[in-house]
This record gives structure tokens, sequence and C-alpha cells, in this order.
């Protein structure tokens, strides 16, 4: 069945530095979701890209969907400790939109 | 923006107890729920996918007479965990799409469901 490569798996990183995370496909998907997920709590809606090329920010936050339609990245910009928690990208391949496939989570540690 | 409702949030029982989970859609028509299960230090994982006044399809293993799943309207579905044990113990959450083209799904915050 249809994977996500997504990596890396997690980050330590210091308050202030960027951060990149991306994710693979074997095949081609027509969406690219990433979401944002806090212990305990169900995921949030971070960045949606339709379109292969695509780039869109949301404040600190750039994701891009890659013009092979088959890989997407998130970069976050200046870190700050509320960014941690686990990030997942997500995709839609085939023409149902129920078809939503997760990577498997990049977990981010931010150090003050 | 979009906002999905999801009770109880946490619930603790007894094995053999069944456990009903809903699933609300606040400010939107949702015209397909979905339900997901989550371990820990794990990513989501698809159990069924729920249209409203149909019933609900299940992804290869999951069984449906031990995940009920009823979607009697466009702004609610309900989860029931029947005879509940152990193993079932888990992060269950659920998601909205509403219609339209390049709708995402936005998710509940989840259940986590503990039987004792």
């Amino acid at each position: 069945g249809q994977q996500l490569n997504q990596s890396p798996q997690s980050m330590f990183i210091q308050e202030g530095e960027d951060v990149s995370m991306n994710c693979t496909s074997s095949s081609i998907f027509n969406t690219w979701l990433w979401y944002k997920q806090d212990p305990g709590e169900g995921p949030v809606l971070l960045i949606a890209l339709y379109k292969a090329g695509e780039l869109t920010s949301n404040g600190r936050l750039t994701a891009q969907f890659g013009i092979t339609r088959k890989d997407s990245f998130l970069n976050i910009s200046a870190s700050i400790p509320s960014d941690v928690g686990i990030y997942f990208c997500a995709g839609y391949y085939g023409g149902s939109q129920g078809n939503l496939i997760f990577g498997k989570g990049t977990k981010l540690s931010v150090k003050p | 923006g979009a906002v999905v409702s999801q009770h109880p949030s946490w619930v603790i029982c007894k094995s053999g107890t069944s456990v009903k989970i809903e699933c609300r859609s606040l400010d939107f028509q949702a015209t397909t729920m979905f339900w997901y299960r989550q371990f820990p230090k794990q990513s989501l994982m698809l159990m069924a996918t729920s249209n409203e006044g149909s019933k609900a399809t299940y992804e290869q293993g999951v069984e449906k007479d031990k995940f009920l799943i009823n979607h009697a309207s466009l702004t609610l579905s309900t989860l029931t965990v029947t005879s509940a044990h152990p193993e079932d113990s888990s992060f269950y959450i659920c998601s909205a799409e509403s219609k339209g083209k390049d709708q995402p799904q936005h998710f509940g915050d989840g259940t986590r469901l503990s039987i004792l």
C-alpha cells in the first residue's frame, strides 16, 4: 500500500534555530498536509498544499509541495519552546479524499 | 476555522464494558467523518470511514462488530467500542471533512480509552 517516509524521526534543537523536516512517497499524491499534535490532543492542521510546486507559509512555518508530487517539506524558522510537539505529514492519493495517509511523525524538542 | 468536538476526552472502565465516543462538527456539515486509533509513539491509523446516512467502511483488520459506527446526521458520528478489553486501550481520534474541493480533514482532540 501507500507509504509515507517522514524524516527525521526526532529533533533536538536550541531555541531560535531553524527546523526542516520532509516526507517522501513512493507514489504521486494529490494533496499534502502538515499537522502538529501536542500530547493528549488531536492533530491540528498547519498547512495544506494542493498544487505541485506550491509554496505556502503560515507565520514562521513554510511548506512546499514537491514538483514530482512525491515529496513535501516543512520548515520552521526561529523556533520557540511552544513549537515542541510531533509534526505529521499526510497526503491524499487517488480520487478519494478518504485515502489520507500519515507519516510516522517528527518529534521536535526545543531547548530554551 | 473548522472545529471538531470529541467527547469524552478520557474514559477509564472495566473490561467488558461498552464505550461510546461522540464526534461533532461544530461549525460545518461533515459529509464524511473518519475514526483513527493511535498507539503510544505511533502515527494515526485509519479504522473506518463514516458517511452520513450509510454504513461505515472499515479498514482491513478492523472488526465492524467490535467498533460500531453510526453517522446519523451531518454533524455527529459515534464510535462504540463493544465489550472493551485491555487491548482496546488506545487514543481514538475522529476527523471530519466538509463538502467541496480541497477541504482537508479537521481533527477532534481525541479520546483516551483505558480498559482495566
